[in-house]
This record gives C-alpha cells, sequence and structure tokens, in this order.
C-alpha cells in the first residue's frame, strides 16, 4: 500500500488548457512537496506547503489537510510544462522521511 | 559549483564489484539525501544526513552505506554491488528537515 497517491497516472492535454494534477495521502503530515521531473531527468523543486495555496506563475497548490489532499493546477498549459509531476508527503514525527507518489506524466500538445 | 552535483552521470559495473557515487554541494544545507527511483515506483529513501557527522537509515538501507565528513560531501557506497541495485540515483540537500529538497542531475547505474 502506497501512503501517497497520485492522479491521474498520465495527462494529455492541448495547448491552453487548465489542468489538475491530485495528490491524497493517507496519513497525517508537516507539509507536502510538489516536483518536477523533467523528460532529461532533472529534478525541481515547485511547492513545498503545510496549508492553504501558493501560487508561482502559471503553477497553483492547494492543501486540504482535513481532506488529506492536495491538488496542483496548471493554468494556460504549454507544450514546455510536460513533464512527471511528484508529490511527497512528510508524515508528522517522521524526521526525514518523505513519502513520494508515483507521478503523474504529463504531455501538452501544441 | 552552482547547487548540486553528482558523478559519475551513468555507469555500468559487473555484479560483487564496489562502486562509490558522489555527491557534493555548495549551498551550506545541513541535511541531505540518497533516493533511488525505479520504474512504476516512487522515489524512496535510502540513507540521509541531518548534519556533518551523523547519518541515518531510510526506507531501502540494505547494500548501501554513507559517510558524512564535512557539510558539502555525502558518498553513496555500494559494498557489493547486485543486479537490484540497477537505478537512477539522486542525491539531494535541503537546509533542515521537512524543508524544500534540491536534487542532484542523477546517476543511473547498470549492475550486470
Amino acid at each position: 500500500k502506497n501512503e501517497v497517491e497520485q492522479s491521474p497516472q498520465n495527462l494529455t492535454a492541448q495547448e491552453g488548457e487548465f489542468i489538475t494534477i491530485n495528490c491524497s495521502y493517507s496519513v497525517g503530515i508537516s507539509a507536502l512537496h510538489w516536483l518536477q521531473q523533467h523528460p532529461g531527468g532533472g529534478i525541481v523543486s515547485l511547492f513545498m506547503l503545510s496549508s492553504g495555496k501558493k501560487k508561482h506563475g502559471r503553477l497553483i497548490a492547494t492543501i486540504n489537510i482535513q481532506e488529506k489532499h492536495s491538488s496542483l493546477h496548471i493554468t494556460a498549459s504549454h507544450p514546455r510544462d510536460s513533464a512527471v509531476y511528484i508529490c511527497a508527503a512528510a508524515p508528522q514525527r517522521s524526521g526525514n522521511q518523505f513519502y513520494f507518489g508515483t507521478g503523474t506524466s504529463l504531455t501538452v500538445i501544441p | 559549483i552552482a547547487g548540486i552535483t553528482q558523478a559519475p552521470t551513468s555507469q555500468i559495473l559487473a555484479a560483487g564489484r564496489r562502486m562509490t557515487l558522489r555527491c557534493t554541494q555548495d549551498m551550506r544545507h545541513n541535511a541531505m539525501y540518497w533516493y533511488r527511483q525505479d520504474l512504476g515506483l516512487g522515489l524512496r529513501l535510502i540513507h540521509y544526513s541531518n548534519t556533518a557527522g551523523t547519518t541515518g537509515k531510510g526506507e531501502v538501507p540494505d547494500g548501501y552505506s554513507v559517510s558524512r565528513a564535512n557539510t558539502d560531501d555525502f558518498p553513496l557506497t555500494l559494498a557489493s554491488a547486485v543486479p537490484s541495485q540497477t537505478s537512477v540515483y539522486f542525491c539531494a540537500s535541503s537546509d533542515g528537515q521537512i524543508n524544500e529538497q534540491f536534487f542532484g542531475p542523477g546517476t543511473r547505474l547498470t549492475v550486470l
């Protein structure tokens, strides 16, 4: 059983579409981390949040602690957004242990 | 050096050989981590270090060892490589625990 589940696993969108990627987790957490993995393999941090909402450019991340759920939204999607998006949950009192989802593979078609 | 680097980029290794993957960061982060990434599985923590001189075991530590002699370097050693250790290995660092992590470019290791 994976403590972190992401949906969908794969997503194809037309350029300009609004995209939502979901992350659900089964344990109480201290924080949730959204990461982007480029086709070349590099991993970049997008957001770290423990409540509410954060926005950076066209990316928005929200978290609902009571429902154990987070979403990553991409507005006005672009082909350069094509990547794997990974969420990672830090359980309370876990020290350094993050539980990682298996990722959502996004392809944005021109 | 800018950020976090790993070496080598890729390696093919015969089973039974010893191998050290190198990781160096110049951000003066206290915490460093080693993960492996396998197809269909999320990133899994192998070992971590909260500060120079200390290390801890993660989810999948067997067959791996680490050391943290100083703040910048966190090498991962496979004492006797086995084919199941074929994976992509990522090193990461953060400024304290449960903070945003910065990842290296990864090392693709194949054990034959």
